[in-house]
């Protein structure tokens, strides 16, 4: 079946430590983002990109890192510059005409 | 730019009783909307979509939302709760044509009690 996979569900961090967020796809899809999720502020996108080897930086850029260098994958580097990384992420793909998103399973991040 | 805005973060209802989820939009353009549901621990899952046909759209699990241009609303309803549809509940918005960037609500918690 075809769908997004999102690696790893649980992940924790050491202060000072870059960790990178595996998202996934086989939809064949052209767009893919990355989302941020906090209790009570719905989702915050932190990165975007519409075709390979090009990405755009969404509303809560700072700390965080993308890559684009398959269409099928977009992991995430959550870098030591991000001060509170503790969140549930979420990475999503759409094919291009704005018919809405497919979302992975999430991964939750959380700093020890 | 595009934005939604979802009225009430918490709503809660009693089995069998009407959920009523509200979601007003703004945007530039005429627009496509969505709404997402998220069980806890889990990604969003695709409702339903309004893509400028039918006003009346029907989604999964009996749930249906109506576009309404003059109050610039896409609220989603069922007739009849059940306790499954516990969940948080989010409006999306995009453009049409080729943009393909969804503008998120911050979302409606449901609880359905019996």
């Amino acid at each position: 079946d075809g769908g997004i996979t999102q690696s790893p569900k649980y992940l924790f961090r050491k202060e000072g430590q870059n960790v990178t967020l595996s998202c996934e796809q086989n939809l064949n899809h052209d767009a893919m983002y990355w989302y941020r999720q906090d209790p009570g502020q719905g989702l915050r996108l932190i990165y975007y990109s519409q075709i390979v080897n090009d990405f755009q930086k969404g509303d809560i850029a700072e700390g965080y890192s993308v890559s684009r260098e398959k269409k099928e994958s977009f992991p995430l580097t959550v870098t030591s510059a991000q001060k509170n990384p503790t969140a549930f992420y979420l990475c999503a793909s759409s094919p291009t005409g704005g018919y809405g998103y497919t979302f992975g399973s999430g991964t939750r991040l959380t700093v020890v | 730019a595009q934005s939604v805005t979802q009225l009430g973060s918490h709503v809660s209802v009693s089995e069998g009783a009407l959920v009523l989820l509200r979601c007003n939009y703004s945007s530039s353009v005429p627009p496509y909307l969505f709404w997402y549901v998220q069980y806890p621990n889990q990604g969003l899952q695709l409702l339903l979509k309004y893509t400028s046909a039918a006003t009346l759209v029907k989604g999964i699990n009996g749930f249906e939302a109506e576009f309404k241009k003059s109050e610039t609303s896409f609220h989603l309803t069922k007739p009849s709760a059940h306790m499954s549809d516990a969940a948080e509940y989010f409006c999306a918005v995009s453009s049409t044509g080729t943009a393909s960037k969804l503008t998120f609500g911050t979302g409606t918690r449901l609880q359905v009690t019996l």
